[in-house]
């Protein structure tokens, strides 16, 4: 079975040009997460989706970061301008389960994908 | 808002020896889970081990196991006949309450593994 698979890897781009992460989460997975990880830092999440739902961007700074999730499936992350301070990791994460607890026996393992690295110059 | 304090930057261990890692966190919730994840060189995190706080039992997986101390809010992680693949970022993480299905993260240890 496939992962979470995310694109691209690495991006290396001038502040105020804009950027974009895919993901694709593992199949059947409903819930879809975001997170920012600093440099020496744990990650922190940015936005939660239940299907194509944002239930929590509370994190997300909505001035210059966007997210979607078409269909359910597969999601985007945007940055429109970029700026030096979010050169960082973006990871994404799915999980079958909302939370563990929920919807029966729900593990609350999130899955990972490998990061997309941002250098902003 | 939840925190998860890991107050180890760095631990390193010989190989096939035992280590802990620390972990203490903030919550006013009754009902939460713990997580330890691995995040080695490649970045992919992994997930370790998990503790749900209604259960008194520690978990156990394999070399891995915890010491869940509620009272104390503890969760330490315990990494028995260490190999060299245990090298890695470990992260320990919460999530509970009125957030359940959010992951807070602590800072991480970086584990050395010493042949």
């Amino acid at each position: 079975e496939a992962g979470v698979v995310q694109s691209p890897r690495y991006k290396i781009i001038e502040k105020k040009q804009p950027v974009a992460f895919w993901c694709n989460p593992i199949s059947g997975h409903n819930t879809l997460y975001w997170y920012l990880q600093n440099l020496g830092q744990g990650p922190e999440l940015l936005i939660r989706y239940e299907n194509e739902e944002a239930v929590d961007d509370s994190q997300l700074p909505k001035d210059r970061f966007s997210a979607e999730r078409l269909k359910g499936v597969d999601s985007t992350l945007k940055i429109q301008p970029a700026e030096l301070g979010d050169s960082a990791v973006y990871l994404c994460a799915s999980s079958l389960d909302p939370a563990p607890g929920l919807a029966g026996e729900g593990t609350g393992e999130l899955f990972f994908g490998e990061g997309s690295r941002l250098t902003v110059l | 808002a939840q925190t998860v304090t890991q107050s180890q930057p760095e631990m390193s261990v010989q190989e096939a020896e035992t280590v802990t890692l620390s972990c203490t966190y903030d919550t006013s919730e009754s009902d939460y889970y713990l997580f330890w994840y691995k995040q080695p060189p490649s970045r992919q995190m992994i997930l370790v081990i998990r503790q749900e706080a209604y259960k008194q039992q520690n978990a156990t997986e394999n070399r891995f196991s915890v010491n869940f101390q509620k009272a104390a809010k503890s969760f330490s992680l315990k990494i028995s006949d260490s190999q060299l693949g245990d090298a890695a970022m470990y992260f320990c993480a919460y999530s509970g309450g009125s957030t359940l299905g959010r992951l807070y993260f602590g800072r991480g240890t970086q584990l050395t593994v010493w042949p």
